[in-house]
């Protein structure tokens, strides 16, 4: 059982460069997440998503987007990348008991 | 809408002490509360959670934490820490059913673990 999982695990980007972040969970959640973790500001929702074919936007939507065509993946996407998205990125799931949620491991990401 | 505040953004401890991490939060329906675990470098790991029941919870490795409905609080305590304890601790809050879709997190507490 993988859980959640996240590709790629570290990656360099330039300014101005595009990218996605793939998300995939085998438990059959349907509510899932995106995350950035900056020092001292705790975790920040980007964009979430109820449910296959639906996603919203969160606290920090700004310069990313997002895509939920298949239940198991939630893709985050990063068109024009700035310096200020250097960040740790982490995807979450929730359901079963108590709505528990899942975190992956989390996406290195330096915008140079 | 639902909030937590975790009232400590560092709490330094030594060796085989006790500690306790303040987390408080509000919310206008039932709740279930967590507690996460996030080791240097890693991602976040559930510690444990509260759904109903007995108000006392414990992990598996000597944590344990107390709902309190009065004082809306969920604060997590163990009698003697470890070295390896260090780390930064989430508390979070979501709904049972319907209302929002939305965990809530606290900013973190990092709890630092001197010998």
């Amino acid at each position: 059982n993988a859980g959640v999982t996240q590709t790629p695990k570290f990656r360099v980007l330039k300014t101005g460069q595009s990218m996605t972040l793939l998300c995939a969970q085998d438990m059959n959640h349907e509510y899932m997440y995106w995350y950035r973790q900056d020092p001292g500001m705790g975790l920040r929702l980007i964009h979430y998503s109820v449910g296959e074919g639906t996603t919203a936007k969160g606290e920090v939507p700004d310069g990313y987007n997002v895509s939920r065509l298949k239940k198991q993946n939630f893709l985050l996407g990063l068109e024009s990348a700035a310096p200020s998205q250097t960040s740790v990125y982490f995807c979450a799931s929730r359901g079963g008991p108590g709505n528990t949620i899942y975190f992956g491991e989390g996406s290195w990401l330096t915008v140079v | 809408a639902q909030s937590v505040t975790q009232l400590d953004s560092q709490v330094p401890v030594f060796e085989e002490a006790p500690v306790e991490l303040r987390c408080n939060y509000s919310s206008s329906v039932s709740v279930y509360l967590f507690w996460y675990v996030q080791y240097p470098n890693q991602g976040l790991q559930l510690l444990l959670k509260y759904l109903s029941g007995s108000t006392l919870v414990e992990s598996i490795n000597g944590f344990e934490a107390e709902f309190n409905k009065s004082q809306t609080s969920f604060h997590l305590r163990k009698p003697s820490v470890h070295i390896s304890d260090t780390a930064e601790y989430f508390c979070a809050v979501t709904s049972p059913s319907g209302g929002s879709y939305i965990p809530t997190f606290g900013r973190g507490t990092s709890l630092i673990v001197h010998p």
